[in-house]
């Protein structure tokens, strides 16, 4: 199956800093790269889509400046929380899709705790 | 409209019965459907989907009905194990949305042994 994989699972950071999430497609090329939040019990609410070589796409009320994204490759994609705050501590979780197909394989999902 | 319903919003089943999570739709534009299972602290893995040109899939013990006319779609999971304890996401894709989907709010299943 296809595997995706992220990069750190858990992260502690103090607020004011910023913090570099990964997202890698270990076996498949991944054409497109969505970025997810979850909070508890809670489903799953997306960030961002991003396109290799052009800018993301980001969801109405996500803030671009805060939540970079950069989709370097066919196989991997960062985001970045810029001067993280409290509220930002979250569930995050990415995803990719094959070129030319509909799934979307996600990845173990990062915890991202601001202090 | 682009939302998912999903329901319902938690469910208990004794082991070997047979769990029903039911998504309706208004968009007829959505054409993949898929299911995700999700542990805690997990990502969702991807369990199975369907697209509307069929009405039903089945993937060992884990099938998708497909009612187009009355865009509901339903995951019947047979013989449920204490092992499918998790939370089920429905979600759904339109043609022309660059592969965005759209979720549902999740069913917490617990099978009880």
């Amino acid at each position: 199956g296809a595997v995706v994989s992220q990069h750190p699972s858990r992260v502690i950071c103090k607020s004011g800093t910023s913090v570099k999430i990964e997202c890698r497609s270990l076996d498949f090329q991944a054409t497109t790269m969505f970025w997810y939040r979850q909070f508890p019990k809670q489903s799953l609410m997306l960030m961002a889509t991003s396109n290799e070589g052009s800018k993301a796409t980001y969801e109405q009320g996500v803030e671009k400046d805060k939540f970079l994204i950069n989709h370097a490759s066919l196989t991997l994609s960062t985001l970045t929380v810029t001067s993280a705050h409290p509220e930002d501590s979250s569930f995050y979780i990415c995803s990719a899709s094959p070129a030319g197909g509909y799934e979307q394989y996600f990845g173990p999902g990062t915890r991202l705790t601001v202090t | 409209q682009q939302q998912v319903k999903q329901s319902p919003q938690s469910l208990i089943v004794q082991k070997g019965g047979i769990s029903i999570i039911n998504c309706a739709y208004e968009n007829t534009a959505f054409d993949y459907f898929p299911w995700y299972q999700q542990f805690p602290g997990k990502g969702p893995a991807l369990l199975i989907a369907i697209r509307p040109d069929v009405s039903e899939k089945k993937e060992g013990r884990f099938t998708i009905s497909f009612n187009k006319s009355a865009k509901q779609f339903s995951l019947h999971i047979m013989d449920s194990q204490p092992g499918d304890s998790a939370t089920y996401f429905c979600a759904a894709s339109p043609d022309r949305g660059g592969g965005k989907l759209i979720f549902g709010q999740g069913t917490e299943l617990s099978v009880k042994p």
